[in-house]
């Protein structure tokens, strides 16, 4: 089975940097997903994590440890376009194939 | 645009129903996932398809039922529909990337059963 925790939401200020923090249990776990997701709207790809350690991309970056169970999605020079849910998604290997199952996500507030 | 269409975007009906979403992948995505997403409960899979074939089951209940077509577009079909089911139906398709596959989701179809 698959346990996802995630702050339920978080609030941070135009400019500054926020952590979403990720723990999971995942069976066959084969990498880990962030996505983003507007009220109403998709979610969109963020970033994917498969070995320990951070992946940077732009004012995004994710980092990964496997044998702690954890992520966490770092957001810098925070704007308010950034005021949306985001998922973590662990990946995980079972016998009928790879599943992405979804956390419910930490609605983040960006303020002025 | 994300490349994945869904129709309806927006469907309204009665319990006791029934009604069928319909989603068109990427160009050249083979698989297609289906996702249910409720106010209280975040992102609940469904069922995936891969070129035709049912690929993996999730949470589906038994009034529900999909397919995907030698074209690749996919339904998915909610029967006796419930007030419970009224949700955001998402439908993604995937592509390679860094050795797994990357989800990309159409816009949605938000069901309103009353």
């Amino acid at each position: 089975g698959q346990n996802i925790d995630q702050p339920t939401e978080m609030t941070a200020t135009e400019g500054a940097i926020v952590q979403i923090n990720c723990t999971y249990q995942t069976s066959g776990f084969n990498g880990l997903f962030w996505y983003q997701q507007h009220a109403g709207e998709a979610p969109t790809f963020l970033s994917y994590n498969v070995l320990d350690g951070l992946e940077e991309k732009g004012r995004f970056s994710s980092f990964l440890s496997r044998s702690k169970g954890y992520s966490y999605l770092l957001l810098k020079e925070l704007q308010m376009k950034d005021s949306a849910s985001y998922l973590c998604a662990p990946l995980g290997l079972t016998g009928g194939g790879n599943k992405l199952t979804f956390g419910t996500g930490t609605q983040l507030k960006v303020e002025l | 645009d994300s490349g994945v269409t869904q129709t309806p975007k927006h469907l309204i009906t009665a319990t006791g129903q029934r009604v069928t979403l319909r989603c068109s992948p990427r160009s050249g995505d083979l698989s297609v996932y289906w996702y249910q997403q409720s106010l209280d409960q975040g992102l609940q899979f469904l069922i995936q398809y891969y070129n035709g074939e049912e690929r993996a089951k999730g949470n589906i209940l038994e009034r529900f039922s999909a397919q995907q077509f030698p074209d690749l577009h996919s339904e998915l079909n909610l029967s006796s529909l419930e007030l419970g089911d009224s949700a955001l139906y998402f439908c993604a398709s995937s592509h390679p990337y860094s050795g797994a596959n990357v989800l990309t989701f159409g816009a949605g179809s938000r069901l309103t059963v009353l």
